[in-house]
């Protein structure tokens, strides 16, 4: 079975920092690439970062560019998002999400975690 | 920086179609994603590439494209289906996923 799991989420006070991590499972994870995406309380989906197969290509939303930094460990199976400076606009629900496997080089989410909380809160 | 516009709600009765568009300029060129949310869960791909299901997803969920919109149709409509949808494009000119900003399906 396909599996994404989110962990590292909490409270954390304005400025500070917060390391998430993705475990996956039931698939060949350095085939795939991997998306952040994350839903502020009562909102809609905001995309956050993504991160090639190899980390050769990475991509931020203009809202964490400078803040965030996305990384792979492909012999751990594991995606991890460092963020920096954080502001209680980044409070949310974090859900990272596999690409779908289309032909195409940014395809689908599929499928999603379950997601992991961050609230930023002094 | 692109943007897609959703409406916020679409009601429909059980057993009816419901129709969600989700409107962006060259909407057709670019590939549309849809995705469903129930509370408390993460989202879960309904349609990808315009018209194309994921395994394990009905046939009732169809998608399509016509100039700028993009609409999500969802036939014989369940209770079950109520929940929050998503489209989802890939722009290319800025490196950037974009979401539109959800429709909330409400089952009469």
């Amino acid at each position: 079975e396909v599996q994404l799991v989110e962990s590292g989420g909490g409270l954390v006070k304005p400025g500070g920092s917060l390391r998430l991590s993705c475990a996956v499972s039931g698939f060949k994870f350095s085939s795939y690439n991997i998306n952040w995406v994350r839903q502020a309380p009562g909102k809609g989906l905001e995309w956050v970062s993504f991160i090639s197969t190899s980390s050769s290509y990475i991509h931020y939303a203009d809202s964490v560019k400078g803040r965030f930094t996305v990384s792979r460990d492909n012999a751990r199976n594991s995606v991890y998002l460092e963020m920096t400076s954080l502001r209680v606009e980044d409070t949310g629900v974090y859900y990272c999400a596999r690409d779908g496997g289309g032909a195409r080089f940014y395809n689908w989410f599929d499928p999603w975690g379950q997601g992991t909380t961050v609230k930023v809160s002094s | 920086s692109y943007v897609l516009t959703q409406p916020p709600s679409v009601s429909v009765a059980p057993g009816q179609t419901a129709k969600i568009t989700c409107a962006g300029d060259d909407i057709g060129t670019k590939g549309v994603h849809w995705y469903q949310q129930k509370p408390g869960r993460g989202p879960v791909a309904v349609v990808h590439d315009d018209a194309d299901r994921p395994s394990g997803i009905p046939e009732r969920f169809s998608g399509s494209t016509s100039g700028n919109t993009a609409t999500l149709t969802i036939t014989r409509v369940e209770a079950g289906d109520e929940a929050d949808f998503y489209c989802q494009v890939w722009d290319s000119r800025t490196d950037h996923w974009v979401f539109g900003g959800g429709t909330k399906l409400t089952v009469l």
